[in-house]
Formats: C-alpha cells, structure tokens, sequence
C-alpha cells in the first residue's frame, strides 16, 4: 500500500477563493482524519469520520471549513472562501479499526493563502 | 475540555546524553499513549505507544513510562544521535460515549541534538 495520500502537496490561493484539500486513506482503514499543524496551534484535530461517517467536527473552525467522506477510499475538506488565517499545513491520517492503534499520516498540504 | 500539555517545547541536549519529554492529560479515561516524531518538512511518525494496562515499554533506545495515578507520562531517549533531532508528539486518545474516540495531541517538543 503506497500509505496515505494527499494532494495537492502545495496549494497557494487568494483571499476568497475556494480552496479543495484531497485524501485517499490507507485501503481497509476504517477510520480517517483532518488535522490543522501551525506553529502557534501546533496539532489540531479538525473533524475524524469512522465508516464514511462524521463523528466528531468539534473542532473545525468556522462554517467556512466543510469536510466530506464520498465513500471508503476519499476525503475532502474545503474552505470557502479562503483567508489568509487559513495558511497551514493539513494532515489527514486514517487508522485501522479500534481505537488503541497508530494513525498514519499523509504528506500533508502545505496551503498558503495570499 | 480535554487537554495534554507536553513540556519542554524546546530541548537541545549533547550528542549520547538522555532526553526526556513529559506529557500530562486531563481526562482519567484516556487509555492509549502515542509519541509521534516528525521531522522537518515530513509526516509525523508513531515511535512507540504504550496502553492503560501497561506502566512501561521499551524499544532500543526509546521508552515510555505512564503513571496512571498522576496522568502523566514520559519519552526517554538514551544515547541520542543527531537524527533524533525533530519535534516529538505526545497524545492521548480518549473514548468517547458515542463509542468513538478522540485524539489529543500536546504542543510538540523540539529537540535538537548537538554533534
């Protein structure tokens, strides 16, 4: 399995504009992960779905952020519209099933908002 | 709300000295510890983990140790290298009533270690 992937790795945009993160989980993991890195925040857990379903969105930051799970194998997130807040790099991860095991990350999307 | 503090934010040790990051959590249900190493412009990575039942894991030069009592647990790294300079993660995962569950993350450590 080629692990976690997201795209696009980079992402620079305008104020404003609707920005579209990607992410294929790990096949057979039930469980998949938005995460937010900045240095003032560092780690934040924005929203995590088990079986395509949300369970937690507690921590996505405004109705501006929106996050979707089609079926097992890809995920979304989207901001719209954009501010320059948003500049971060997002993780998503996608764990097995059960709670006790590791999360494995993707590369990340480093977004930068202009 | 559920919390980890992790401390120091920043360690710089001598290359074959000791390193030991210390994390505490809020919530006494919380029942799996993972350390996380991420390196500069990379993923972060579990290291090691430890769960509830258990007070102390090694692996080579990594361990953790957990006092459930306290909340409180720790990464030791002996003899370290150069390549163990990144930043480290602890977290704490927490079920939820919902039968979900939910990761906390501390602020990340720092380290650097000094050839």
């Amino acid at each position: 399995d080629a692990g976690v992937i997201q795209s696009p790795r980079h992402e620079v945009t305008e104020m404003g504009q609707e920005v579209t993160l990607r992410c294929k989980p790990i096949s057979g993991h039930d469980y998949l992960f938005w995460y937010r890195q900045t240095m003032m925040r560092g780690l934040e857990l924005l929203i995590y779905f088990n079986n395509n379903v949300p369970i937690d969105d507690s921590g996505m930051p405004e109705d501006r952020f929106s996050a979707k799970m089609p079926n097992a194998s890809f995920s979304t997130l989207k901001i719209q519209p954009s501010e320059p807040r948003d500049s971060a790099v997002y993780f998503c991860a996608s764990s097995p099933v059960g709670m006790n095991t590791e999360a494995f990350f993707g590369q990340g999307t480093r977004l930068t908002v202009v | 709300g559920e919390n980890v503090e992790q401390h120091p934010s920043t360690l710089s040790v001598q290359e074959g000295d000791s390193a030991v990051i210390k994390c505490t959590y809020s919530d006494s249900a919380s029942n799996y510890f993972p350390w996380y190493k991420q390196e500069l412009g990379k993923r972060p990575q579990l290291i090691i983990d430890i769960r509830s039942n258990v007070g102390e894991k090694k692996d080579q030069r990594i361990a953790v140790t957990l006092n459930k009592t306290a909340k409180h647990f720790s990464l030791h790294i002996t003899e370290t290298q150069p390549e163990d300079s990144a930043v480290y993660f602890c977290a704490a995962v927490l079920p939820l009533n919902t039968g979900g569950f939910k990761t906390i993350f501390g602020a990340g450590t720092r380290l650097f270690v000094k050839a």
